[in-house]
């Protein structure tokens, strides 16, 4: 059974605290992503990484920064926390094979910056 | 520009009865992929179906189906017979094949009246 793990389900910080949300993947996937989802935003891409020690920005990276130091990690972390950052993280890994190369998500991190 | 848009944040569908949920997207790359998912109200993102822009057929996952129209550039999912157990948020995303990237629509929420 394929999957993709995140650290915690729920996380409450204090604002200017560092912040690192880890994601595993088991399905020797290339790519991975971070996602932060807001209500009536939908999903929106921080970072996203297609190789180990490789990183790429997405559309909302400001105040966010990436760790892949192996193939199966990808971390998320927030310098310094702010309330705006309070929100669900997502994370999720694709391959990059021939086939469909859909992307498998992790069950969620539920962020409250306090 | 959006490169994903759903125009629906919320509908109502009786139990047993079709439902269809519409996307539009936008791009200039020829070679794209474009997938649907669900999200229950658990928060696990849950993979529906896929279409490919060189697919001549619509693709068909069990009640899942894809109405692609190329031309209108729109790639809606219909829900055939539906169960209160499809009750959830469902999201439209689009790969260009040429990138990594995935972009995601802002969703629409489905509720499934008995």
């Amino acid at each position: 059974d394929v999957k993709v793990t995140q650290s915690s389900r729920y996380l409450v910080k204090r604002t200017g605290e560092k912040v690192f949300l880890e994601c595993v993947q088991d399905m020797d996937h290339e790519n991975m992503f971070w996602y932060r989802q807001d209500p009536g935003l939908g999903l929106r891409l921080i970072y996203f990484s297609y190789d180990v020690k490789m990183k790429e920005k997405g559309d909302i990276p400001e105040g966010y920064s990436v760790s892949r130091e192996k193939k199966e990690r990808f971390s998320l972390i927030l310098e310094s926390a702010s309330t705006n950052q309070t929100s669900m993280y997502l994370c999720a890994s694709t391959g990059s094979g021939t086939g469909i190369n859909e992307q498998f998500f992790g069950p969620g991190t539920r962020l409250t910056v306090l | 520009a959006q490169k994903i848009t759903q125009t629906q944040p919320g509908m109502f569908v009786q139990e047993k009865e079709a439902v269809t949920l519409d996307c539009t997207y936008d791009t200039s790359d020829p070679s794209y992929g474009l997938f649907w998912y669900k999200q229950p109200s658990s928060g696990e993102m849950i993979f529906l179906i896929y279409q490919g822009s060189y697919d001549q057929q619509n693709a068909t996952e069990g009640r899942y189906s894809l109405n692609f129209q190329k031309a209108r550039k729109s790639a809606n999912l219909v829900i055939s017979a539906s169960q209160l157990g499809d009750s959830a948020m469902y999201f439209c995303a689009m790969r260009e094949n040429n990138f990594n990237k995935f972009y995601f629509g802002s969703g629409t929420k489905l509720n499934v009246k008995p």
